[in-house]
């Protein structure tokens, strides 16, 4: 499979505990995104990645969250001292970026509860 | 602050029916249009992708999106649905240069045969 891939696909916590989800774009990829997106909404933005550079945090990125993206590769996404409010799905994209055309391929995402 | 409309919350439709999913931006400027379709226990896929050029865009599955400029509009069309055709749909827009998407809140479809 040479999709997007997220991991773990499913994520219980209690309130206070700290999560990591893992994303593994597509092979030469060159930028990176994560969304969240809850019930009944669309997904919403919340950072991205071209290479190993964050280049962009959404202002839904409150302090308890990290992004990473260390080799330009795979990223992950820290979410400290959980809440229920960040109880939501967590997905990943990846394009390749080439000028103003850009396709964004989305995982399946990582479902997060925070009890 | 960009945003992504699209109506049709919930839309109930008869195999063979035809379908139009409407989807208005605010956005002023360039943009980049896409569908995506999200089916029952599946990931989030690339229907069709407006860059420039004919406003009339083709996707999988018998889909077609027209790009209306002046309406700020982007509404998806099928001539003719399937029962596998019964997903969520999400209207997306991306700034010309922008990088990240705007997505509306999505449309439920579901086909009964």
């Amino acid at each position: 499979d040479t999709g997007v891939s997220q991991d773990p696909r499913h994520k219980i916590t209690k309130r206070g505990q700290n999560v990591t989800f893992r994303c593994d774009p597509i092979s030469e990829h060159n930028r990176l995104y994560w969304y969240r997106q809850t019930l009944g909404q669309g997904p919403e933005f919340l950072t991205y990645f071209q290479n190993e550079a964050q280049l962009e945090k959404s202002r839904l990125l409150s302090d308890r969250f990290s992004a990473e993206r260390p080799k330009g590769s795979f990223s992950t996404l820290e979410i400290q001292r959980t809440e229920q409010g960040d109880s939501a799905m967590y997905l990943c994209a990846s394009s390749l970026a080439t000028g103003s055309r850009e396709t964004q391929y989305f995982g399946p995402g990582t479902r997060l509860l925070v009890l | 602050a960009q945003s992504v409309s699209q109506h049709n919350h919930h839309v109930i439709l008869s195999e063979a029916a035809s379908l139009e999913l409407g989807c208005n931006y605010s956005y002023g400027g360039t943009v980049n249009l896409f569908w995506y379709v999200q089916y029952p226990g599946q990931h989030l896929q690339l229907l069709l992708k407006y860059f420039s050029g004919d406003p009339l865009v083709k996707g999988i599955k018998g889909f077609e999106a027209e790009f209306i400029k002046s309406k700020f509009s982007f509404n998806l069309r099928k001539p003719s649905v399937q029962w596998s055709d019964t997903a969520e749909y999400f209207c997306a827009v991306e700034k010309g240069g922008g990088n990240k998407l705007t997505f509306g809140t999505g449309t439920q479809l579901k086909v009964e045969l």
